[in-house]
């Protein structure tokens, strides 16, 4: 069965650490760009990492800049976020997503998500 | 950096009715560039329209996407029950390269 299955998520404190992890199956993942998405509880989706397929290409965005760093393996099928300096505002549910196509970049699979949580 | 908005923020129809949900960008987006995803409760966004008007496999014909430059607009011929949802659109950017969302359009029961 083609799927990604995210998992790290938790309680941390502001100022904490947490690494989390994408697994994937079903495709060959060395071929796809792997982003993370997020969402905050009732809120929409915002984009927060790209990487390419051979992780010649890394981007970020502006809220997670220096703080974030995307990461993959290709032999063990398993895209990464390391997520340090974490702050309120980082709490949400984290996807990881491939990009279907890298003429149109869309996402066309998602995992189920990753619950974050940052509070004291 | 451009900015989707969407339209209407709720829009409240019965089953059998046709829905009209516009995405409308600070700047010109290539129609490549578009795409259109629903996300149920509890669910992650599944993919709709790409292509800013090709349907993803398995999406039903009653989904259509159209528009070009700065409007585009996701339609849904004739709701079913399980078309109530969120609805996304994204664009892709290639300078600087990234991904921005519109902040969803609730697509309720009337």
């Amino acid at each position: 069965e083609v799927q990604l299955v995210e998992s790290g998520g938790g309680l941390v404190k502001p100022g904490g650490s947490l690494r989390l992890s994408c697994a994937a199956s079903g495709f060959t993942f060395s071929s796809y760009s792997m982003n993370w998405v997020r969402q905050a509880p009732g809120k929409g989706l915002e984009w927060v990492s790209s990487i390419s397929s051979s992780s010649s290409y890394i981007y970020y965005a502006d809220s997670v800049k220096g703080r974030f760093t995307i990461s993959r393996d290709n032999a063990k099928n398993s895209l990464y976020l390391q997520m340090n300096s974490l702050r309120a505002e980082d709490t949400a549910v984290y996807y990881c997503a491939r990009v279907g196509n890298s003429y149109y970049w869309y996402f066309d699979l998602w995992g189920r998500g990753t619950l974050v949580t940052v509070s004291s | 950096e451009i900015v989707l908005t969407q339209s209407p923020g709720t829009l409240s129809l019965s089953p059998g009715e046709r829905a009209t949900l516009s995405c409308r960008a600070s700047q010109s987006v290539s129609s490549s560039y578009l795409a259109w995803y629903q996300q149920k409760p509890g669910q992650a966004p599944r993919l709709l329209i790409y292509g800013a008007s090709s349907r993803a496999t398995g999406i039903p014909d009653r989904f259509s996407g159209s528009g070009s430059g700065t409007d585009f607009t996701l339609t849904i011929s004739r709701l079913e029950p399980e078309d109530f949802a969120v609805y996304y659109c994204q664009q892709y950017g290639s300078s600087p390269k990234s991904y921005t969302f519109g902040q969803g359009t609730k697509l309720e029961i009337k």
